[in-house]
């Protein structure tokens, strides 16, 4: 089975920096995924892990570690317009058409 | 705009009624997906047509009906709902190779059951 843990709500200050992390247990693995959705919009891919390691995209960063099912997304530098939900993804592997397991997302409010 | 067109954006229904939401993706991708989204819950996969055959229904009851008659476009009917069926309805499509291949999301149905 798939199961996808991430905090429901964040609360952040303008220019502060706030990490959004999140577990997975699923089987088998071949990709984590981080999106934003804004309310009432659709969700926007912000990054991709399929290795262990960092990826960084300008203000967001992307963490993986496969071994303890752990990702994080950091954001810098925090702008009023990143309020919004941010929701971990799991690709398990072997699945043909990309199926994608979300959490249950995380409320992020940035606050002046 | 992601390339992924919803329609319509807002449908109010009733239980005995017939309707269709449509979506079209402009990316030339070869797989598309429905997904439900209710409040307080996690983005649940529905359907997903991949090269234009069905490959997961996920135990979705049969009120809801997927046609995906080509690679651009996908339809869910709908019928004879019941009031837990209101949530928003996401397309999405991706592409089935590459190294991310992540999914495109259209802006949603928000759908209503009265």
């Amino acid at each position: 089975g798939q199961n996808i843990d991430q905090p429901t709500e964040m609360t952040a200050t303008e220019g502060a920096i706030v990490q959004i992390n999140c577990t997975y247990q699923t089987s088998g693995f071949n990709g984590l995924f981080w999106y934003q959705q804004h309310a009432g919009e659709a969700p926007t891919f912000l990054s991709y892990n399929v290795l262990d390691g960092l990826e960084e995209k300008g203000r967001f960063s992307s963490f993986l570690s496969r071994s303890k099912g752990y990702s994080y997304l950091l954001l810098k530098e925090l702008q009023m317009k990143d309020s919004a939900s941010y929701l971990c993804a799991v690709r398990p592997s072997g699945n043909a058409g990309n199926m994608l397991t979300f959490g249950g997302g995380t409320r992020l409010m940035v606050k002046p | 705009e992601t390339g992924v067109t919803q329609t319509p954006r807002h449908l109010v229904m009733g239980m005995t009624n017939k309707k269709s939401l449509k979506c079209e993706q402009h990316l030339g991708h070869n797989a598309m997906y429905w997904y439900k989204q209710s409040a307080k819950k996690p983005l649940e996969l529905m359907f997903v047509y991949s090269l234009e055959e069905r490959v997961e229904n996920n135990s979705v009851p049969s009120r809801f009906s997927p046609e995906c008659p080509n690679s651009s476009h996908l339809f869910l009917h709908l019928h004879t709902l019941q009031p837990e069926d209101s949530a928003l309805y996401l397309c999405a499509s991706s592409q089935t190779t590459g190294p991310a291949a992540e999914a495109f999301f259209g802006q949603g149905t928000r759908l209503t059951v009265v």
